[in-house]
């Protein structure tokens, strides 16, 4: 069975600092990754996605992450925080081999102080 | 239609009482999925739709829970004799074709609150 960790709740940074939030998954075979975004009162937004092409992978808004087979780890970066960035992020898991159903993680919020 | 359209986007019922849940996927959009969404945890997944058939219903909590797709486009999730531990928001999600690298267009929710 596949799984998510997404280590702590929330996250909060100045605006221009670097922005990590970390993901972790569990998987019998190589998993294709996704990161999603949640505004306030909005629904989810794919802001990028790994499916075992390049291992650093670039989205929108200025974000990117980075595949790493070793570590297991799928974190999400972004070099310069603004204060527009401010939402919960999801870390999603699916099995290349089984249907698209995708197993999420339990979120992270983030903040960014002015 | 240009997104995911989910009605009602707020929903307060009492307890035992059934409600309706209805998704409107992206035009062409073979698979739709249900999620559900609990207050400070991650996105449950339900059920999955390809075409107007369900092969993967394994996430549906209970008996009380079933959801139908008709003319590979609208969906509806019913829940029956609702319990207040199925307060939540319920997120529907639809996909082109269904293929575990495509990743889904989300719809805004419906919140569902039983009081």
């Amino acid at each position: 069975a596949q799984s998510v960790t997404q280590l702590g709740s929330h996250v909060s940074v100045s605006e221009g600092a670097l922005v990590l939030l970390r993901c972790n998954y569990s998987s019998s075979v190589p998993p294709y990754l996704f990161w999603y975004v949640q505004y306030p009162n909005q629904g989810l937004q794919l802001l990028l996605k790994y499916t075992s092409a390049a291992t650093l992978v670039k989205g929108i808004n200025g974000f990117e992450a980075e595949f790493k087979k070793s570590e297991t780890s799928f974190h999400l970066t972004k070099p310069s925080a603004h204060m527009s960035d401010a939402a919960e992020y999801f870390c999603a898991v699916s099995d290349p081999g089984a249907n698209s159903k995708l197993t999420f993680g339990k979120g992270i919020t983030l903040s960014v102080r002015p | 239609g240009a997104g995911v359209s989910q009605s009602p986007s707020n929903k307060v019922t009492e307890k035992g009482k059934d409600v309706e849940l209805r998704c409107d996927p992206i035009s062409g959009h073979t698979a739709l999925y249900w999620y559900r969404q609990r207050l400070g945890q991650g996105l449950e997944f339900l059920i999955y739709f390809q075409g107007n058939s369900a092969p993967d219903k394994s996430g549906l909590p209970s008996d009380r829970f079933s959801a139908e797709r008709t003319g590979e486009s609208v969906s509806t999730l019913t829940i029956q004799r609702t319990q207040q531990e199925d307060s939540a928001v319920y997120l529907c999600a639809s996909s082109l074709i269904v293929r575990a690298n495509y990743g889904y267009t989300f719809g805004s929710g419906t919140r569902l609150t039983v009081v």
